[in-house]
């Protein structure tokens, strides 16, 4: 079964700084996948990332996949207060369901 | 707004009960998936229908159960209902089965008292 990690799992952040945030999966992934969550909220997506080498940009935010290493990551660039929520990264393999990691709660403070 | 429709936003229920949760996709999707979160397991794939067939199974409780309609709505039905059962459903959407993105509904929240 796909494992997905993330990490941090809470990241408290200033304003104006750059963080990375880390997914790490345990088999093989079809594609990758980045959901954004308010409190209370549904799952937005963010990025869907298919291919190794894959590099996603959207606003502050940027997604890459590299699948030799098993690894997505989610880099925040100069963090506005708006981007507080919980980031969510999900593998899917052989199959079409998606296994979330366990999100990653954001707080971006002044 | 993602185009997912879940009726109701709410439920609040007693042990033992039957509840039917309600989810009607995106215009033009065919798949229909069932996710539960919770504080403790996180989020859990339940179950899949594309066009009217069941296509994958998660970690679903033998006393919950789906199905979708020919007009591609999807009903989740809990029974026996537990303390446990107490989470947030979420359905989602995508066009087929492939690699596209799955659009998530507002969800229900369920609360078994």
């Amino acid at each position: 079964e796909l494992k997905v990690e993330q990490n941090p799992l809470f990241l408290s952040m200033q304003e104006g700084k750059n963080y990375t945030i880390y997914c790490n999966y345990s088999t093989t992934s079809d594609r990758l996948y980045w959901y954004r969550q308010d409190p209370g909220k549904s799952l937005e997506s963010l990025f869907v990332l298919l291919s190794n080498g894959a590099v996603k940009q959207e606003g502050r935010l940027m997604a890459s996949l590299d699948t030799k290493a098993r690894l997505s990551t989610l880099h925040i660039t100069a963090a506005v207060h708006d981007l507080s929520a919980t980031y969510f990264c999900a593998g899917a393999n052989s199959g079409y369901a998606l296994n979330f990691g366990k999100g990653t709660s954001l707080l971006v403070t002044p | 707004d993602s185009g997912v429709t879940q009726t109701p936003k709410h439920l609040i229920t007693a042990t033992g009960q039957r509840v039917t949760l309600r989810c009607s996709p995106r215009s033009g999707d065919l798949s229909v998936y069932w996710y539960q979160q919770s504080l403790d397991q996180g989020l859990q794939f339940l179950i899949q229908y594309y066009n009217g067939e069941e296509r994958a199974k998660g970690n679903i409780l033998e006393r919950f159960s789906a199905q979708q309609f020919p007009d591609l709505h999807s009903e989740l039905n809990l029974s026996s209902l537990e303390l446990g059962d107490s989470a947030l459903y979420f359905c989602a959407s995508s066009v087929g089965t492939g690699y596209e993105t799955q659009y998530f509904g507002p969800g229900t929240r369920l609360l078994v008292l």
